[in-house]
C-alpha cells in the first residue's frame, strides 16, 4: 500500500505477556517514529530512527520497551513483561527526513493495545 | 522537557461559527505544525509555520506563529461539521529536530 500500515490493529493481552508491535513505513521514508497516545492527549514521543539507528529512543518509558529496525525499513516495537499502564494507542509515523522544517510525518493508524 | 499546552481541551459550537484553538509553551521552536486526526486514524498535517509571526491560511483555516516562536494559534471562520475532530500542535525543537513534541491536543465538535 501506499501508507505506513500497521500490524495488529488490536491487540489484548494478559499483564506480564510480551508483546511485538509492527510498522511497514511509506517506501523511500528513511525516518521512521514511534509515539504512543491515550484517549483523548496528544501523541507521546518514544523513539525516532533514521535509517537503522535509533538516533533517539529518550522517549522510552523504562527498559521493558525496546525497538529495531533492522533493515532500515520495517520496525518492531517490543514490550516486554506488559503492565496495565502500558494500555493505549501506538502510533508509527514515517517521514523523508527530520521533523519540523524539514517535512511531514504520515501516520499510521495505529495499533491498539489492550492489558488485562 | 519541552511541553505544548492547548486550549481549550474541548470545544463544542454550532455549525458557522468562528473559533480559535491557542498552542502555548515556554520553550522555543525551530518550527510548528499542525495537524487534525479524526477517531481510528493517525494525525494528518495540516500547516508547517516555521518564521516568527508567520500567518498561513488553508481555505478557512488560518494559521500563526507567534513572534518569539513559543506559541501558536489555528482559527477557524465559519466551522463545518467536517472540521470536527482532534487539532493537535506539534513543535520541533531548535537542537533537537528530529523529535516532534506533540500539545495535550483540542477536541472539536461541530454540530448542525
Amino acid at each position: 500500500g501506499a501508507g505506513v500500515s500497521q500490524t495488529p490493529s488490536n491487540k489484548v493481552t494478559e499483564k506480564g505477556k510480551y508483546v511485538e508491535l509492527r510498522c511497514d513505513p511509506i517506501s523511500g521514508h528513511t525516518a521512521l517514529y514511534w509515539y504512543r497516545q491515550s484517549l483523548g492527549q496528544g501523541p507521546e514521543f518514544l523513539i525516532y530512527f533514521q535509517g537503522t539507528g535509533a538516533a533517539d529512543d529518550s522517549g522510552l518509558p523504562n527498559d521493558r520497551f525496546f525497538a529495531v529496525r533492522p533493515e532500515g525499513s520495517v520496525s518492531t516495537l517490543k514490550i516486554q513483561r506488559t503492565e496495565r499502564g502500558d494500555s493505549a494507542v501506538y502510533l508509527c509515523a514515517s517521514s523523508l527526513g527530520l521533523a519540523g522544517a524539514a517535512g511531514e510525518l504520515f501516520f499510521g493508524e495505529g495499533s491498539r493495545l489492550t492489558v488485562l | 522537557t519541552q511541553l505544548l499546552e492547548q486550549s481549550p481541551q474541548f470545544l463544542s459550537i454550532q455549525e458557522g461559527e468562528n473559533l480559535t484553538v491557542y498552542c502555548n509553551s515556554s520553550s522555543v521552536f525551530s518550527s510548528l505544525q499542525w495537524y487534525r486526526q479524526e477517531p481510528g486514524e493517525g494525525p494528518v498535517l495540516l500547516v508547517t509555520v516555521v518564521t516568527g509571526g508567520e500567518v498561513k491560511k488553508l481555505k478557512r483555516l488560518t494559521f500563526q506563529f507567534g513572534d518569539a516562536r513559543k506559541d501558536s494559534s489555528l482559527h477557524i471562520t465559519a466551522a463545518q461539521t467536517g472540521d470536527t475532530g482532534l487539532y493537535l500542535c506539534a513543535g520541533a525543537g531548535a537542537g533537537t529536530a528530529s523529535k516532534l513534541t506533540f500539545g495535550t491536543g483540542t477536541r472539536l465538535q461541530v454540530t448542525l
